[in-house]
């Protein structure tokens, strides 16, 4: 079975603390990629980052950072110095070999609350 | 840039009306999809399509059908609303390629009195 989990409902955080978004999957492929998407309250979900099985280098992308451990299945989200603009919900996703299609199994979201 | 359009952001409907949601993509992408999202439970796929005319059930399809006549739109249609469709719905786009990442329309809250 195919499965997300973000443990995290909600977080609150003051500006410029660090905050580390979890995300565990399950999966029994091989081949897979992993995606985080930010939702702001605008609506629209916006791509991050995808990471292919076979590449387990932690990324950095200005403040954001991703970390990738296959030994303990996960794929968690680091902000260095929230902003309040980080404020949004936060979705892991799997996409493993579902008949070739291209699907994403999703996680339940993570809603960051950055405050002044 | 791609750009996925919904035809509404909100849409009030009553129980028992057909209801139709547009999403349109101009990049020309193989693959679409249709999501509903609920607080808690992230996104679930509903249907998606893979080419014109066809279509594949995703999670949770029950109370839904879909339509594909041209590449660039995918119509999600509610044959019969009912309460327990109030939700945000979801439009996404894709290449037919496994590593391709899924771009997303605005959304239509769609809330069903």
């Amino acid at each position: 079975a195919q499965k997300v989990t973000q443990a995290q409902t909600e977080i609150s955080v003051v500006e410029k603390e660090d905050v580390t978004l979890d995300c565990v999957y399950e999966t029994r492929d091989t081949t897979y990629y992993l995606f985080w998407y930010k939702q702001p309250p605008s609506g629209v979900l916006v791509f991050l980052i995808r990471r292919n099985s076979f590449d387990e280098q932690n990324e950095i992308s200005g403040r954001y950072s991703w970390n990738f451990q296959k030994s303990t299945s996960s794929f968690n989200f680091t902000i260095t110095a929230s902003q309040v603009v980080d404020s949004a919900v936060y979705f892991c996703a799997l996409r493993g070999s579902f008949g070739g299609y291209n699907k994403l199994i999703f996680g339940a979201g993570t809603r960051l609350a950055v405050h002044p | 840039d791609v750009k996925v359009t919904q035809s509404s952001r909100y849409l009030v409907k009553r129980t028992g009306e057909k209801v139709f949601l547009e999403c349109v993509q101009d990049m020309d992408h193989e693959n679409m999809f249709w999501y509903r999202q609920d607080p808690g439970l992230g996104l679930r796929l509903i249907y998606f399509s893979y080419d014109v005319k066809m279509k594949e059930k995703g999670d949770i399809p029950e109370g839904y059908s879909v339509s594909r006549e041209k590449k660039e739109r995918f119509s999600l249609i509610l044959e019969s609303a009912s309460t327990n469709q109030t939700s945000m719905y979801l439009c996404a786009s894709a290449t037919g390629l496994r590593t391709d990442t899924q771009y997303f329309g605005p959304g239509t809250r769609l809330t069903v009195l």
